[in-house]
């Protein structure tokens, strides 16, 4: 069965500073995977997605994620953190197989300090 | 602007009462997805429909129901079955269902609680 874990609830980090928020998935056949960002009161807006090609993809808001198969890792990453990056970031990944559920992680709440 | 909109934002329900939530997009989507939002448990599907006239259970579908009579529209009910209705609900589209990766666009939410 798909699942993505997300093993931090908080990510702290100061402004300037490069973020990362870790996310692990486990899938059959090849792993279609998301993230997407939620501020508070708001649906989920999504910011990058990997399907197949170079394992650094780049998304909205000078976010990127490194797909690592051997690692089944898709981390999200960003150089240099703004405070109004305080958000809950969400990892997703979509049945393999031409399924279609897409299943998400449980949530890291982002926190920049300024 | 296209988008997908919820109403209404803030919803409370008697013991015994059945409410609707309201979801309507003008993306020309064919799939709408119900979920249910609750603090560290990530997003849950309730029901999706990947076609007009058609929508399947998700994995918490107990005490909710559904219809897709029209392309643009997805309401959701929760009847007095939920027995733990409170919650944050989001609908969410996307521009077809089985086989393609396209992102799914969300709705704002509607939050439910019990009076």
């Amino acid at each position: 069965a798909q699942s993505v874990a997300q093993p931090e609830d908080q990510v702290n980090v100061a402004e300037g500073n490069p973020l990362t928020v870790k996310c692990t998935y486990s899938v059959s056949g090849n792993p279609y995977l998301f993230w997407y960002v939620q501020y508070p009161n708001r649906g989920l807006q999504f910011l990058l997605k990997y399907i197949t090609g170079d394992n650094l993809v780049k998304g909205s808001y000078g976010f990127e994620a490194e797909f690592n198969k051997s690692q089944t890792s898709f981390h999200l990453k960003k150089p240099s953190a703004l405070v109004s990056d305080s958000a809950l970031y969400f990892c997703a990944v979509r049945e393999g197989g031409g399924g279609f559920k897409t299943i998400f992680g449980a949530g890291t709440r982002l926190f920049v300090k300024a | 602007d296209g988008g997908i909109t919820q109403s209404p934002k803030y919803l409370f329900r008697k013991e015994g009462q059945n409410v609707t939530l309201s979801c309507e997009q003008n993306l020309n989507h064919d799939a709408m997805y119900w979920y249910r939002q609750d603090p560290g448990q990530g997003l849950r599907l309730i029901y999706y429909s990947q076609i007009v006239n058609d929508f399947q259970k998700g994995d918490i579908a107990e005490g909710y129901s559904v219809s897709r009579e029209k392309k643009e529209s997805f309401p959701l009910t929760v009847t007095s079955a939920q027995k733990n209705p409170t919650a944050f609900y989001l609908c969410a589209s996307s521009i077809s269902g089985q086989g393609d990766y396209q992102p799914q666009h969300f709705g704002d939410g509607t939050r439910l609680s019990i009076l």
